[in-house]
């Protein structure tokens, strides 16, 4: 098993561009989720997804979209890219929601918007 | 609604010294407690877990005990070493999917 995968491992984006982030894994996880990481900030939630079809908004959901087509992919847009949006991000999924339940990190994307 | 404080790094120890880095939460119903832990350029693993109060996690040397009556999940480990050396998250899973985490603590260890 790869895992949960992400790609690009590096972004340089100029303020106004677009860009997908993509993230994968090959467990059937039903739930997937994507953080932003920054300095002092922990881990925040953007969006996140039970399944197929169903999507949610997390705690910073503000200019990213996403979609969740087939259980293995979950994309993140950038529709606008700001400098605030300069972080880094983390995808993660795991087999249950619910309290017990690990969630399984992607090793990252770094994003510098200028 | 839910939220984890945890202690302000960075923390530096000596190799084979003790590690307590405190861990305290906010929340509703019956939450699952976690630590994660960040190795320089890597993603977040699960380093341990407890899902009900007095359950003790522990792996690769590193304790937490989920203790109800004081909100704590401290993480501990009697004997540092170099490669312990990260970023360290305290978390809550609560009855949704989402997981709150703490702001982080950065650990590091000299030979």
């Amino acid at each position: 098993n790869a895992g949960v995968t992400q790609t690009p491992k590096f972004q340089v984006l100029k303020t106004g561009q677009s860009m997908t982030l993509q993230c994968a894994q090959d467990m059937n996880h039903e739930y997937m989720s994507w953080y932003r990481q920054d300095p002092g900030m922990g881990l925040r939630l953007i969006h996140y997804s039970v399944g197929a079809g169903i999507t949610d908004q997390g705690e910073v959901p503000n200019g990213y979209n996403v979609s969740r087509s087939t259980t293995e992919d979950f994309p993140l847009r950038l529709l606008s890219a700001a400098p605030s949006q300069t972080s880094v991000y983390f995808c993660a999924s795991s087999y249950e929601g619910g309290p017990g339940h690990e969630q399984f990190f992607g090793p990252g994307t770094r994003l510098t918007v200028l | 609604g839910n939220s984890v404080t945890q202690m302000e790094g960075p923390v530096t120890l000596s190799e084979e010294a003790f590690l307590t880095i405190n861990c305290t939460y906010t929340a509703t119903g019956y939450p699952s407690l976690f630590w994660y832990v960040q190795y320089p350029g890597e993603g977040l693993q699960l380093l341990l877990k407890a899902t009900k109060a007095d359950d003790k996690g522990s792996n690769k040397g590193f304790e937490a005990t989920y203790r109800k009556e004081t909100t704590s999940f401290h993480l501990e480990k009697g004997s540092v070493q170099v490669s312990d050396s990260a970023v360290y998250f305290c978390a809550l899973g609560g009855s949704n999917y989402k997981l709150t985490f703490g702001k982080g603590t950065l650990l590091t260890v000299n030979p």
